[in-house]
């Protein structure tokens, strides 16, 4: 059965410090992974897509890695900011119908002044 | 990439009633997905609307209950018919361009 993990659950930091949000999949076949950040009440928007070639890809302070061999990615903020406080969503395309997007149940994320 | 309109942003409803949901894509997709969130959860897939074509629904969400339009390729509606307040959900639009997915705002619905 095609899975997306997430974990934290929730986390909760200081601004300013870095954290890891954490993503094991089994999905299959393949075809990217997307990391994607949703703030309360709005749609997700994405930060990062990643296909199978792609170790790591960063988007201003966010970096997202990917182990194709252990199918596990991370999202790595780093100082983080008050703006950062949202719920991060890891996604796995299976490929073939553009649709068949499987969805982890997020991380939500919580930075403190 | 693709800017998706989405409304209403909220609302709250009355069981019994339905509420319509739109979504306006800035540029012509051949299929737009329609998604439910409910509190806490990931997003479900409830049905993707083709154009010209009935839409297709995944297990567990009926046409009845969720009639879906899509009288153009910028353009859908979804429909939550008869709401009770088991469908209280942010519901999504979404479409595939490229290897991106984006997403609408998101209609946050209470239904009380």
């Amino acid at each position: 059965k095609n899975q997306v993990e997430q974990s934290p659950q929730s986390l909760i930091i200081l601004e300013g410090k870095n954290c890891t949000l954490q993503c094991n999949y089994t999905v299959s076949p393949f075809s990217n992974l997307r990391w994607y950040k949703q703030d309360t009440g709005r749609g997700p928007v994405s930060l990062t897509i990643m296909t199978f070639s792609e170790n790591t890809k960063s988007n201003g302070r966010y970096t997202a890695t990917l182990d194709a061999d252990t199918k596990q990615s991370s999202l790595h903020i780093t100082a983080s900011q008050l703006s950062d406080s949202a719920s991060y969503i890891c996604v796995v395309s299976a490929g073939g119908s553009q649709g068949n997007l499987i969805f982890g149940k997020g991380t939500k994320l919580s930075v403190k002044p | 990439s693709a800017v998706i309109s989405q409304k209403p942003s909220r609302d709250i409803c009355q069981r019994g009633t339905s509420l319509t949901i739109q979504c306006q894509v800035d540029s012509q997709v051949t299929m737009m997905f329609w998604y439910r969130q409910q509190p806490g959860q990931s997003l479900t897939l409830i049905a993707t609307a083709n154009q010209g074509s009935e839409a297709t629904y995944e297990s567990g969400f009926v046409i009845d209950k969720f009639p879906i339009s899509r009288p153009n390729l910028t353009f859908s509606t979804l429909t939550v018919s008869n709401m009770s307040p088991e469908d209280s959900s942010i519901y999504l639009c979404s479409v595939v361009k490229g290897q991106g997915a984006f997403f609408g705002q998101g209609t946050r619905l209470t239904v009380v």
